[in-house]
């Protein structure tokens, strides 16, 4: 049985550069999540999806943050004009039920991107 | 959403209990109090999950205080592979989506 996975695990780009990474949650998964994890610190929530629908995305720290889930299943965050303190860990989640209170979130082993 | 306080560090031996507070005198009603961990290089999982009464599952115990603002993760015998953070979390019903919100986490060292 598949997990979350995520792609590329490792990522390294040129300040400037545009970089989008991909989520394939598990099947059948309603929500879907993205977060971005500095070095030393807990993850921080980015947005969330219903299915197709992005109903938050209240975390993403700028315009160049953009995520999309357009069948309702993969999904993909893009940075734009990436620049250093974009370097992180992005990590994906996805959730089986909507029951906001108690759905195990099933988190992805992240990408690791590093901005030069 | 509501606040939890946690250790940043904890130690200790393999084979004995762990007990990680956890405190969250904000909590209201409706929160959910959640585990999760997270061990190197790999993203969080989930741990167990609770609102008024203990529960137990096969991974943790999870004592919840009489007032709710408080609970304490019990590891029954800690081996080298608990080693990780781990993160306290209150889950709202009116958190949109159910997101989890983390803190700054306990990392749990064990010693062999």
């Amino acid at each position: 049985g598949a997990g979350v996975s995520q792609s590329p695990r490792y990522k390294v780009a040129k300040r400037g550069q545009d970089v989008a990474l991909r989520c394939d949650p598990i099947s059948g998964h309603v929500s879907l999540f993205w977060y971005q994890q500095a070095l030393g610190q807990g993850p921080e929530f980015l947005t969330y999806f219903q299915n197709e629908a992005q109903l938050d995305k209240s975390g993403l720290p700028s315009d160049r943050f953009f995520a999309e889930r357009p069948e309702g299943s993969v999904s993909t965050l893009k940075i734009q004009r990436t620049q250093q303190e974009d370097s992180a860990v992005y990590l994906c989640a996805s959730s089986l039920k909507t029951i906001v209170n108690t759905g195990e979130l099933f988190f992805g082993e992240g990408s690791r991107l590093t901005v030069l | 959403d509501a606040k939890t306080t946690q250790p940043n560090s904890m130690e200790s031996n393999e084979e004995e209990p762990v007990h990680l507070p956890c405190n969250h005198s904000t909590i209201s009603g409706t929160d959910y109090i959640h585990w999760y961990r997270q061990l190197p290089s790999q993203g969080p999982e989930y741990v167990i999950h609770g609102l008024t009464s203990n529960v137990n599952n096969r991974m943790a115990s999870l004592a919840i205080a009489e007032d709710r603002k408080s609970s304490t993760l019990i590891l029954h015998r800690a081996t080298l592979r608990d080693a990780a953070v781990y993160y306290c979390i209150l889950r709202s019903t009116y958190n949109q989506g159910g997101k989890l919100i983390f803190g700054q986490g306990t990392e749990l060292s064990v010693k062999p």
